[in-house]
């Protein structure tokens, strides 16, 4: 079965300092992942992805991802947090095995950037 | 490209009323809507999966009586909460897959905001 574990609930940086939300996964054959962003009352916005190539993802507003497939993690990050990055984060996976197109979500982490 | 439109952003309704939920594809022909429940803090619960023309695939504890999906079109996905109750207050979001959306992962309606009173 295919999971997504975002270990920290919350995470909180300084303006201005490099930014990381945690992501692992559990799937069987090669994964996709996805990060998306939430702001509140709103729908899910697309952040990055990877599918295959290049480990490191680069995506929506200066946000990168690092995918490592030897420790099944991929990681969000960002060299300089801004105030605007406060938000919901969401890890996903969809695994070329699972039925259909069917998406696991991990439970989102919120990001606190203060100023 | 791949907008999707969510409609209503908000409505509240009486207990034991009915509402239905839009979702739409503007620019691409959704072949697959999903239909996500998300409570309050906590990420997003898969209710149902509805390919065009279908039946739509509910996920087990779903009740598929209470939470109607149509999927009548290729630009259009409905959920209607049928006999709603207050406990079926939360906040529903669609995505659409269809050709071209790959590159998107899915595609995210602005979600709805069901109170129900």
């Amino acid at each position: 079965a295919q999971s997504v574990a975002q270990p920290e609930d919350q995470v909180n940086v300084a303006e201005g300092n490099p930014l990381t939300v945690k992501c692992t996964y559990s799937v069987s054959g090669n994964p996709y992942l996805f990060w998306y962003v939430q702001y509140p009352n709103r729908g899910l916005q697309f952040l990055l992805k990877y599918i295959t190539g290049d480990n490191l993802v680069k995506g929506s507003y200066g946000f990168e991802a690092e995918f490592n497939k030897s420790q099944t993690s991929f990681h969000l990050k960002k060299p300089s947090a801004l105030v605007s990055d406060s938000a919901l984060y969401f890890c996903a996976v969809r695994g070329i095995n699972t039925g259909g197109f069917k998406t696991i979500f991990g439970a989102g982490t919120r990001l606190f950037v203060k100023a | 490209g791949a907008v999707v439109s969510q409609h209503p952003s908000w409505v509240i309704c009486k207990s034991g009323t009915s509402v239905k939920i839009e979702c739409r594809s503007l620019d691409f022909q959704a072949t697959t809507m999903f239909w996500y429940r998300q409570f309050p803090k906590q990420s997003l619960m898969l209710m149902a999966t509805s390919n065009e023309g279908s039946k739509a695939t509910y996920e087990q504890g779903v009740e598929k009586d209470k939470f109607l999906i149509n999927h009548a079109s290729l630009t259009l996905s409905t959920l209607t909460v049928t006999s709603a109750h207050p406990e079926d207050s939360s906040f529903y979001i669609c995505s659409a897959f269809g050709q071209g959306t790959m590159n998107y992962g899915y595609t995210f309606g602005s979600g709805t905001r069901l109170t129900v009173v």
